[in-house]
């Protein structure tokens, strides 16, 4: 089963924030966040794994919170290039090889 | 250092005939994935293939689909007898090892029209 994420869609100015949140109904192992933007490959943001943690580089970090198997993907002061979809990637636990189960992304517009 | 190389980008195929995707993983990967992506949605989970073997199939349709990574060479997606369905982008991603800890990289993926 998919894990659900929210907002489907974001409009944001440049300098505004962001939240997307990615809940799973499964116990987890980790957590990935991709941005894809249209037509080209999704690209690597960051991976959270089981034990609870929090991490970020730049502008955009990201928490699970392993007991309600939820995490959720911060963006600060957006840039135009933070625009495109985003979606996270899950593994449950017991599984660690990279078969992801992804989300239905998440929509981000960021304008002047 | 040439990244996850997919071809052919776009693949035009009439109803029936047969679709081969390749994908050349980073240099050093061992470790390859199929996903496949439809109009507007996420990525799906297909196969997961170690260098001659297939490590997890549990996403692939039972029919019509199959996948390999041979000791030479790149991996291959074949789909024969392809349907309108099976319009749709396949990524390929690859990895040193098996991705649990770390990330997945994806080529520009190839993608498929079925008229």
């Amino acid at each position: 089963q998919q894990p659900v994420q929210s907002p489907q869609a974001v409009i944001l100015r440049e300098g505004e924030d962001a939240v997307i949140n990615c809940s799973s109904s499964k116990a987890l192992y980790s957590v990935h966040w991709y941005r894809q933007k249209h037509g080209e490959a999704p690209v690597f943001l960051m991976i959270l794994l089981k034990g609870g943690e929090q991490k970020g580089h730049d502008k955009i970090s990201a928490s699970f919170n392993e007991k309600k198997q939820q995490s959720s993907l911060y963006l600060t002061a957006s840039q135009l290039s933070y625009s495109g979809t985003y979606f996270c990637g899950t593994e449950e636990g017991g599984t660690s090889y990279g078969k992801l189960t992804f989300g239905q992304g998440t929509i981000l517009t960021v304008h002047p | 250092n040439a990244g996850v190389m997919q071809n052919p980008r776009h693949l035009v195929r009439r109803r029936g005939q047969e679709a081969r995707l390749r994908c050349s993983p980073m240099k050093g990967h061992s470790h390859v994935y199929w996903y496949r992506q439809l109009p507007e949605e996420g990525l799906k989970f297909m196969v997961y293939l170690q260098k001659e073997n297939i490590i997890d199939e549990s996403g692939m349709p039972k029919e019509r689909f199959s996948a390999e990574f041979p000791k030479e060479g790149p991996s291959i997606l074949r789909i024969q007898q392809v349907v309108r369905g099976d319009s749709a982008a396949y990524f390929c991603a690859s990895s040193p090892q098996g991705a649990g800890t770390g990330e997945l990289f994806f080529g520009e993926g190839s993608r498929l029209t079925v008229l």
